[in-house]
């Protein structure tokens, strides 16, 4: 399979504290994305980190990615009860057709 | 404004039965895709269309046939369902750019109730 596996697939934190979510996939990739999707709803893109990057920021997310061994990671600092939801590594691979894969997903809650 | 739509929200009906779900972006992108989600979350592309061409076509059952008037509209008919297609259905929309697909937008989903 294609698929990102995250993990762990279920996190529960307490509000203030960080939560750091895995990504990890088979084959080279062009870029590795990050989306969240809270219950009910559609997802929603977060950050889009390229196969020459290796660290990437915005407001309170960190993503990482090392090529290397073919994993990411998602930090979300200083959490919040509105960043409970889950969330989705999506890869595209090199040599593929045009199309995102996507993980399992992590299911995140942040209790107030 | 929404940026990406779908219409409906909600859909239950019996199986055997045809439907369909319509999609429409107003972000001026020219690649839109159709997404299955089932129950344990586990998102799954099925269609891609640029410019009104298809460029992705997943393994999925004939059953489903997408269409696309233009590049803002992606619509999905569904013939003779299935209990299995009762799933959470989401459109999305991207700008097809080299290098790999880029950062999608997602409607809100069409939940799909087959009894």
């Amino acid at each position: 399979s294609q698929q990102g596996e995250e993990d762990p697939q279920a996190l529960s934190i307490q509000e203030g504290e960080n939560a750091t979510m895995n990504c990890s996939y088979k084959t080279s990739i062009n870029n590795l994305q990050w989306y969240r999707q809270n219950s009910g709803r559609g997802l929603v893109h977060l950050i889009l980190i390229r196969s020459n990057e290796r660290e990437k920021h915005s407001g309170r997310l960190r993503v990482t990615l090392d090529t290397s061994k073919k994993s990411s990671s998602l930090l979300i600092t200083a959490s919040r009860a509105a960043d409970t939801a889950s969330y989705f590594c999506a890869t595209d691979y090199r040599g593929g057709s045009e199309k995102l894969v996507f993980g399992k997903g992590t299911k995140l809650t942040v209790n107030p | 404004d929404t940026a990406v739509s779908q219409t409906p929200k909600y859909l239950v009906t019996q199986m055997g039965n045809d439907k369909s779900i319509k999609c429409e972006q107003n972000l001026g992108h020219d690649t839109m895709y159709w997404y299955k989600q089932d129950s344990k979350k586990f998102l799954k592309i099925m269609f891609s269309y640029n410019n009104k061409e298809l460029i992705i076509n997943e393994t999925v059952p004939n059953r489903f046939s997408p269409k696309s008037p233009d590049k803002a509209h992606l619509n999905l008919h569904i013939n003779s369902l299935e209990l299995g297609d009762s799933a959470v259905y989401f459109c999305a929309s991207s700008q097809r750019r080299a290098g790999g697909p880029d950062t999608q937008y997602f409607g809100p989903g069409t939940r799909l109730t087959v009894l």
